[in-house]
């Protein structure tokens, strides 16, 4: 089993739908978790930062993890073709270590 | 805002040769780091460096790789004998801190990307 699995899409919706995207794991031990959004030939640039459990809102983003099911979903409200790109989950443990494990990214286009 | 800096965007090599990447990490930031993307495969994690030593590693980052801070402001991964496989984009990173919390979080530079023919 990969320690985080998303899927790698593409997800097309159109401009103004609520997109739902999603990442399960595999480590109880996971504690942090992050959202990049990658534009094509891109760095990854930070969306949300979330620790433990919970919902964090930043303006049309919202994160949620349930960490009882290992699974942590970004939300995005309006959705704009500006936010056509690959999303990344990232996460890491308590302690240890400090590097983030990737997902493999989920390409969204959103139609105009 | 401040941002990770990365040159160069693009560089090609012959196999065989070495190759040295920089960064220019966010100023106040204390924690640099290196990762990968292999063309359609997820970020990889290369090493981490704080205070002027590696504070860790993964198996990929083996003999050929290296790190350096050479000033104040550069951060540099060197790659000595470059192979076919080594073809990725490669991304720096810095965040301000470790240890949780939002100060932790790493910002990433646009990448440069590498190809050994």
């Amino acid at each position: 089993q990969k320690e985080v699995e998303q899927d790698p899409g593409p997800l097309s919706v159109p401009e103004g739908a609520i997109v739902s995207l999603n990442c399960t794991y595999s480590n109880s031990a996971f504690q942090y978790f992050m959202w990049y959004r990658q534009y094509s030939r891109k760095g990854p640039e930070l969306l949300m930062y979330t620790y433990s459990s919970g919902n964090k809102e930043d303006g049309r983003f919202t994160a949620q993890v349930d960490k009882s099911s290992k699974y942590i979903s970004l939300f995005i409200r309006d959705s704009q073709p500006s936010d056509s790109a690959t999303y990344l989950c990232a996460m890491r443990p308590t302690s240890g270590t400090y590097k983030y494990i990737f997902g493999t990214g989920t390409r969204l286009k959103v139609l105009a | 805002e401040p941002e990770v800096t990365q040159t160069p965007s693009h560089q090609v090599t012959q196999m065989g040769q070495e190759v040295i990447l920089r960064c220019v990490p966010i100023s106040n930031h204390l924690y640099f780091y290196w990762y990968r993307q292999i063309l359609g495969q997820k970020v990889e994690f290369l090493v981490s460096f704080y205070n002027n030593e590696i504070s860790e590693k993964s198996e990929i980052f083996d003999d050929q790789f290296s790190v350096e801070r050479p000033d104040g402001s550069n951060f540099t991964l060197k790659i000595r004998s470059t192979k076919l496989e080594d073809s990725a984009m490669y991304f720096c990173a810095s965040s301000e801190l470790q240890g949780g919390g939002r100060w932790e979080t790493q910002y990433f530079g646009p990448g440069t990307r590498l190809l050994v023919l």
